[in-house]
């Protein structure tokens, strides 16, 4: 069964880079069927899509966040990544992980971990 | 703002059926997923396109498209069913994942 299990601080301070890691097991991140995504969800408010590798390294990213996000992938040790650089508290959330198929199924989840920017 | 519209709250009673519905000009061409949270849980995907269910997904979980307008119908809700829902698709560009604001499901 795969699993995806999100790492990183909890707490962030304004204006620093908020770095995350997924590591996936019971499943291959090097997978040609599947895309890796982050999405992210504010206490109390909806999901919004951060962005998406594939294992080669390709990335997608929201409009709204590509000029402070970067996404990598290490297949190496079955991990993908997120930093978001210059936070600010609107970007305290809960960040999931998840397994994409076709691009936009997100069909396996990690369980989330709630980041918080406050100094 | 989510390129996405879905009502924000909907009821429905025991054993009835019920409509959530997602609207936006990008599913004139893509189709939908949708997903189900419950409070403290991370997402499931309960329908993806073309009326599939990951397995364990009971089938009283079903999908539908007609012009811009994407559906997720729970025939029969169970009490288990009050959570929020959630689509997802791509952006009129194709290029970029969008989910629809979700809606809260009650069950009464």
């Amino acid at each position: 069964q795969l699993q995806l299990q999100e790492s990183g601080p909890g707490l962030v301070k304004p204006s620093e880079t908020l770095s995350l890691t997924c590591t996936v097991s019971g499943g291959s991140i090097s997978s040609t069927a599947h895309y890796w995504g982050w999405v992210r969800q504010p206490p109390g408010k909806g999901l919004e899509w951060i962005g998406t590798i594939y294992y080669s390294g390709i990335t997608y990213y929201n409009p709204s966040l590509t000029s402070r996000v970067t996404l990598s992938v290490d297949t190496s040790k079955n991990q993908f990544s997120l930093k978001l650089n210059s936070v600010t508290a609107a970007d305290t959330a809960v960040y999931y992980c998840a397994r994409e198929n076709r691009r936009t199924i997100f069909d396996y989840w990690g369980q989330g971990t709630l980041a918080t920017v406050s100094s | 703002s989510s390129e996405l519209t879905q009502d924000p709250a909907v009821s429905v009673a025991l054993g009835q059926t019920v409509r959530i519905t997602c609207q936006g000009d990008s599913l004139k061409t893509y189709y939908a997923s949708w997903y189900q949270q419950k409070p403290g849980q991370a997402p499931v995907l309960v329908v993806y396109p073309k009326n599939n269910r990951p397995s364990g997904i009971p089938d009283r979980f079903s999908d539908s498209s007609s012009g811009d307008t994407a559906s997720l119908t729970i025939t029969g809700a169970q009490a288990e069913d009050e959570a929020d829902y959630y689509c997802n698709s791509r952006d009129s560009s194709g290029d970029h994942v969008v989910f629809g604001g979700g809606t809260k499901l009650t069950v009464l």
